[in-house]
């Protein structure tokens, strides 16, 4: 069975706090997401990676930094946390292939309060 | 560039009524395209998918065409049931690329 787990179901954190949020994935997929979810605004994709020590930016990538250090892990770094960061985040993963277009799976979220 | 839109919800239904949530697309090229539910508490899972014209993507009950002459993917169900109740998202991939566009999801509600 497939799985991507995510290190906290829930967290909360103070303004100005260097956050980690670490994502792994079992299925040696290629291509990693960090997505947020905002009541209203559905899914906006923060950083993906489609390789070892590769990165992109997504559509919001202000205020987040990511790591990539093996194929497996894809960690998500709020450098100084601020409240406006108070979210549900989403990490997916996704395999390389074309054939049958590139299925996303999610892990189930980590919702983060910043105080 | 490539976007999806789908209906607002929610949507409000009792048990046993028919479902559709509309969802219509702008890409350029032969993108794939899915929907993925989300029940509470929990990330996005796939629900079904559809990689070329007037494919028809099913499970659970659930269907879908995708009819690229109306740049569309509805989501329909014969007979929901209370389990149904969840966000609904449609979503693209976009063809050569590596991301994922998502619709702002369409929230389901079924009374019993």
């Amino acid at each position: 069975d497939v799985k991507v787990t995510q290190s906290s179901r829930y967290l909360v954190k103070r303004t100005g706090e260097k956050v980690f949020l670490e994502c792994v994935q079992d299925m040696d997929h290629e291509n990693m997401f960090w997505y947020r979810q905002d009541p209203g605004l559905g899914l906006r994709l923060i950083y993906f990676s489609y390789d070892v020590k590769m990165k992109e930016k997504g559509d919001i990538p202000e205020g987040y930094s990511v790591s990539r250090e093996k194929k497996e892990r894809f960690s998500l770094i709020l450098e100084s946390a601020s409240t406006n960061q108070t979210s549900m985040y989403l990490c997916a993963s996704s395999s390389f292939e074309s054939r049958g277009g590139k299925t996303q799976y999610f892990g189930p979220g980590t919702r983060l309060l910043v105080l | 560039g490539n976007s999806v839109t789908q209906m607002e919800g929610p949507v409000t239904l009792s048990e046993e009524a028919f479902l559709t949530i509309n969802c219509t697309y702008t890409a350029t090229g032969y993108p794939s395209l899915f929907w993925y539910v989300q029940y509470p508490g929990e990330g996005l899972q796939l629900l079904l998918k559809a990689t070329k014209a007037d494919d028809k993507g099913s499970n659970k009950g659930f269907e879908a065409t995708y009819r690229k002459e109306t740049t569309s993917f509805h989501l329909e169900k014969g007979s929901v049931q209370v389990s149904d109740s969840a966000v609904y998202f449609c979503a693209l991939s976009e063809t050569g690329g590596f991301k994922t566009i998502f619709g702002a999801g369409t929230r389901l509600f079924v009374k019993a």
